[in-house]
């Protein structure tokens, strides 16, 4: 079945550090999305790409949607303790039907 | 608040009951989707509804059975539940925007723990 491969699987950073987390796919995907879930909650949107090659913030938050249409990437600046979550991709290979593949997750700890 | 929300949030029940999960979206949404979430915090997508008529159906037991009583609602139902059950189950929705039915927006998830 369609997969896409997250990694790393978990991180632990200094406040302040940069972050960084990517998807990959064997196959192409039409649309990127990159959640966050914190504990007891559900996936939140952080942000959406639609475009090969586009690269779009999010406050400290910036995805580039690959150009191969197989990977994107999410970058967090200047981490801070509320970061913390799981972050999780997600790929679209068709708007018709909105069957979302989500990565495995990155689980993300920022010590203060 | 506008919002996907769901109902119950924690639920325990014994091997062989049958239970309902209930979602209702207040977003305008015309597209409402069920995913379980297992204890890898994997997340699956089951089901799909779009103006309650059923559009993706996964590879799922049939003893869920979904059902969407209106656009803002949809219902999953679930027969001699099993231990491998346990899960949260979570319920999104999102609008077909310009041929794009992407930005799925989700509720705050029902923990099932069946014993």
């Amino acid at each position: 079945g369609q997969q896409l491969n997250q990694s790393p699987q978990s991180m632990f950073i200094q406040e302040g550090e940069d972050v960084s987390m990517n998807c990959t796919s064997s196959s192409i995907f039409n649309t990127w999305l990159w959640y966050k879930q914190d504990p007891g909650e559900g996936p939140v949107l952080l942000i959406a790409l639609y475009k090969a090659g586009e690269l779009t913030s999010n406050g400290r938050l910036t995805a580039q949607f690959g150009i191969t249409r197989k990977d994107s990437f999410l970058n967090i600046s200047a981490s801070i303790p509320s970061d913390v979550g799981i972050y999780f991709c997600a790929g679209l290979r068709s708007s018709n039907t909105g069957k979302l593949i989500f990565g495995q997750g990155t689980t993300l700890q920022v010590k203060p | 608040d506008t919002a996907v929300s769901q109902t119950p949030k924690y639920l325990v029940t014994q091997m062989g009951n049958d239970k309902s999960i209930k979602c209702e979206q207040n977003l305008g949404h015309d597209t409402m989707y069920w995913y379980k979430q297992d204890s890898k915090k994997f997340l699956k997508i089951m089901f799909s509804y779009n103006n309650k008529e059923l559009i993706i159906n996964e590879t799922v037991p049939n003893r869920f059975s979904p059902k969407s009583p209106d656009k803002a609602h949809l219902n999953l139902h679930i027969n001699s539940l099993e231990l491998g059950d346990s899960a949260v189950y979570f319920c999104a929705s999102s609008v077909r925007d310009r041929g794009r039915t992407d930005t799925q927006y989700f509720g705050p998830g029902t923990r099932l723990t069946v014993l």
